[in-house]
């Protein structure tokens, strides 16, 4: 059962413009959703959260938008430079609801690769 | 920069053995976290620990799993027997005050199983 769903495997965008990597979940519970990025042999790498009661949030280049009805979230790199080239994972939890040390649900992951 | 450090980074081990995977959380973090990633699979949660017992566990963390907080910076996981199938990535993560802070992950210890 795929709680968080990454669809697209792979991306791939020219340095300079934008990524738009994106993530969609069914478990309606999930309040809290993180984006990591992994390059190979390391641990995941956090990049943004973004909890449910915002619609949207901003970090430099990075900025995660939530649309709750939708079940679907979205996280955005402006400009793209070829340092972002990795897998981006997008990860879930009740967190504000669960009480506890929940664990994190994981997308598959979208690997993007940035083109000079 | 505080960082969660894990070792070994790779683990050979035959079928059947028991394996003790260490991992050294962020000083101040309090919540901690085990997760496993086959290869060519998804990150998947194990369990959670928080005040000294176990807060959460997956399916996955079945009775060959067990993980301590053997003294005031290491956090484990054992494995009892291993099996061919627990060969995997094992991440180690820890997060701060409350639960809803955002866990930071080590960079991991390759488990392979013969």
């Amino acid at each position: 059962d795929q709680q968080v769903k990454q669809n697209s495997p792979s991306l791939s965008v020219q340095e300079g413009r934008i990524s738009i990597l994106n993530c969609d979940y069914t478990n309606s519970m999930f309040d809290y959703f993180l984006w990591y990025k992994k390059y190979p042999a390391e641990g995941p790498t956090f990049l943004i959260s973004i909890s449910s009661i915002k619609d949207k949030n901003e970090d430099g280049r990075f900025t995660v938008f939530l649309n709750k009805s939708a079940k679907h979230l979205s996280l955005h790199i402006v400009p793209s430079q070829p340092g972002d080239s990795a897998v981006y994972f997008c990860a879930a939890s009740a967190a504000y609801s669960g009480g506890g040390a929940d664990g994190l649900t994981f997308g598959k992951g979208t690997h993007l690769i940035i083109q000079p | 920069e505080p960082e969660v450090t894990q070792t070994p980074s790779h683990q050979v081990t035959q079928m059947g053995q028991e394996v003790i995977l260490r991992c050294v959380p962020i000083s101040n973090h309090l919540y901690f976290y085990w997760y496993r990633q086959i290869l060519g699979q998804k990150v998947e949660f194990l369990v959670s620990f928080y005040n000294n017992e176990i807060s959460e566990k997956s399916e996955i963390f079945d009775d060959q799993f067990s993980v301590e907080r053997p003294d005031g910076s290491n956090f484990t996981l054992k494995i009892r027997s291993t099996k061919l199938e627990d060969s995997a990535m094992y991440f180690c993560a820890s997060s701060g005050a409350t639960s809803t802070d955002t866990q930071y992950f080590g960079p991991g210890t390759r488990l392979t199983v013969l």
